[in-house]
């Protein structure tokens, strides 16, 4: 079936840190992959996406590629501020589906200054 | 655009009555999902409709749970009667399967059962 797998949280950086967060999947076929970041008191907010191998998706510092040799979907940041505190989530649109995105359990990041 | 509204933001209720969730999806989008968010189990996806049709109800927990789309622009989620362990925050998001399968999320909605 599909699956989403997400390194455990809280990661606690420094201002200015480099940023890991792992994700990888199963699926068949060519699933889309997203990740997503809710704020304090927010609904999730899509951060960036990938539709096929290769590609980079990449939005505010954020950037991560869809490795379909290793199924995976990392999201790094050269250097990340106090403000990117946060929850990011991983997700994969299965191939064919109705629109329906299959999440990671999460992962909560806290910088501080 | 407004972006998906959720409303009441806030809902404060006793066991045993009835809480009605609601929601106003993007104009223009064909699919809306509701989601449960508790720290115990994290997001969990209860519900969601395809061109106002329910798809896939197996996430919802049980019989007190019921979700309606009466039109394109309008969904609501009940539960009746609530209990303790409902409480949480709900949403509702949407999406628009031509433009690439992304979920545009609502506010959300804090219930809390006493």
């Amino acid at each position: 079936g599909n699956s989403v797998t997400q390194m455990e949280g809280p990661v606690t950086l420094s201002e200015e840190a480099f940023l890991t967060i792992n994700c990888t999947y199963t699926a068949t076929g060519y699933p889309s992959l997203f990740w997503y970041v809710q704020y304090p008191g927010e609904g999730l907010q899509l951060l960036l996406k990938a539709t096929k191998a290769d590609d980079k998706g990449s939005n505010k510092g954020f950037e991560a590629t869809y490795r379909k040799e290793t199924t995976s979907f990392h999201l790094e940041k050269g250097s990340v501020q106090v403000s990117d505190s946060a929850v990011y989530f991983c997700a994969l649109a299965p191939s064919g589906g109705y629109n329906k995105l299959i999440f990671g359990a999460g992962t909560r990041l806290a910088v501080h200054p | 655009d407004a972006g998906v509204i959720q409303s009441p933001r806030h809902e404060v209720t006793e066991m045993g009555q009835e809480v009605t969730l609601r929601c106003k999806p993007i104009s223009g989008h064909n699919s809306l999902f509701w989601y449960r968010q508790t720290m115990m189990r994290g997001l969990e996806l209860l519900i969601y409709f395809n061109n106002n049709v329910p798809i896939d109800d197996s996430g919802m927990p049980e019989d007190r749970f019921s979700a309606k789309m009466p039109n394109a622009s309008f969904s609501t989620l009940k539960i009746q009667p609530s209990e303790p362990r409902d409480s949480a925050v709900y949403f509702c998001a949407s999406s628009f399967r031509a433009s690439g399968y992304e979920q545009y999320f609502g506010p959300g909605t804090r219930l809390t059962v006493t």
